[in-house]
This record gives structure tokens, C-alpha cells and sequence, in this order.
């Protein structure tokens, strides 16, 4: 069964600098169905990339996806005060088919 | 434009039963799968079960199974959750998500399920 680690759990930050977040599947996935989601306090998860890569409708250019096999970025060039918040990733498990599995999360917090 | 809405929540005693219900608009019902994702107050997002676009495939997280079935009902665009034998670890946000072509692309805005005696 594949797990998705997120490094590091904890990212504390300030407004303006890099973000760089990891996700590492136990063994290769299609990239293709590599997702991350944002999600903040109260809030349902947002789509930020789909495919590894692709940023979602609406979604600034500041966030870039990358990635392939088992190793995979977030990047987020900036920080805006809006984007602290808990990132997940998430790819579809090996077994069943089309069930989901889920990253534990990388919490970006203020400096 | 694509809504889905979830319904059925609240509270409810340890060994009780609870069914969710998602109402889904904007989109042609019977082309999706969907997915049940929850999360514990404080935690991070957990798969609970998927049923596929025809209905002829449903999954379910281990902890749950034999206690919760997904079903839809195509002439009412609504997927549910029949939540049995519910117990305090079951505590949380239950969103609906439809599964796109290539992953999940819609969530709704989640129901909470608190067990609690």
C-alpha cells in the first residue's frame, strides 16, 4: 500500500520568503494523479495543483508543482499572509482502485 | 456550476446509527464516482469509502468496514452514508468529493458527526 510522507510538518515562515514543501510516496505513483490541496482553519481543502504540475483555475502563479515517481515539490515563491495554512498531498492508492490516500500535512506558519 | 451539499450530521450516542446524505447540482450525476473524505477535530484529512460512477464498486477504509455503506441514487443525484455501530473515533467533518477524470475535483462544505454519550 502506498504512503505519502509530508516533510517537514512544521514550516515557520515569513511573509515574502520561499516555501518549499515535500511529499514522498513509498513507491512510484503517476504523477498524473498527484494533487495538493490548501486548507485553512474552518475551511474546506482547496485544489491548488492537479497532474504534479498543473495549478487549478484561479490559482496564483506564485504556487508551482514538480515532480515525478515517488519525490514531489510544492513551491511557493512568496509568501502572501493569505497562504499560511495546512497543505496536504494526495495521490489514489494502489488498492482499491480510485480509493484516495492522503499526506499528513505540512503546516506553513508565521515566523 | 458544480455544488455539493452534504447533509445529515450532528450528534449522536456510541453504537447509534446517522446517515449522510450529498445532494449533487451543476453536473451530469451519473458520469462521477465519489469519494467520502473525513476529519477528527485537530487531524488531517482521511479517506472513508468510494463508490464508482456506475455503482458497481464501493471501498471502504478498514476501520469502517461492516459498520458504513456508501450508496447512490442516480435519479436524485445523492450519494449517502449509512454511518452503523458509530463510534467516538468516528467524531468528525464528513465532506463529499466527486472524482474527476484524473482526481478529485469538487468538495462539498462537510457535515460534522459527533459521537458522544
Amino acid at each position: 500500500e502506498i504512503v505519502l510522507t509530508q516533510s517537514p510538518g512544521t514550516l515557520s515562515l515569513s511573509p515574502g520568503e520561499r516555501a518549499t514543501l515535500f511529499c514522498r510516496a513509498s513507491q512510484s505513483v503517476d504523477s498524473s494523479h498527484l494533487v495538493w490541496y490548501q486548507q485553512k482553519p474552518g475551511q474546506v481543502p482547496r485544489l491548488l495543483i492537479y497532474g504534479a504540475s498543473t495549478r487549478a483555475t484561479g490559482i496564483p502563479g506564485r504556487f508551482s508543482g514538480s515532480g515525478s515517481g515517488t519525490d514531489f515539490t510544492l513551491t511557493i515563491t512568496r509568501l502572501e499572509p493569505e497562504d499560511f495554512a495546512v497543505y496536504y498531498c494526495q495521490q489514489y492508492r494502489s488498492s482499491p482502485p480510485r480509493a484516495l490516500i492522503f499526506g499528513g500535512g505540512t503546516r506553513v506558519e508565521i515566523k | 456550476q458544480v455544488h455539493l451539499v452534504e447533509s445529515g450530521g450532528g450528534v449522536v450516542q456510541p453504537g447509534r446509527s446517522l446517515r449522510l446524505s450529498c445532494a449533487a447540482f451543476g453536473f451530469t450525476f451519473s458520469s462521477y464516482g465519489f469519494h467520502w473524505v473525513r476529519q477528527a477535530p485537530g487531524k488531517g484529512l482521511e479517506w472513508v469509502t468510494t463508490i464508482w460512477h456506475d455503482g458497481s464498486n464501493q471501498y471502504y477504509v478498514d476501520s469502517v468496514k461492516g459498520r458504513f455503506t456508501i450508496s447512490r441514487e442516480d435519479s436524485k443525484s445523492t450519494v449517502h452514508l449509512q454511518m452503523d455501530s458509530l463510534r467516538d473515533e468516528d467524531t468528525a467533518v464528513y465532506y463529499c468529493v466527486r472524482d474527476g477524470p484524473y482526481n478529485p475535483d469538487y468538495w462539498g462544505q462537510g457535515t460534522r458527526v459527533t459521537v458522544s454519550s
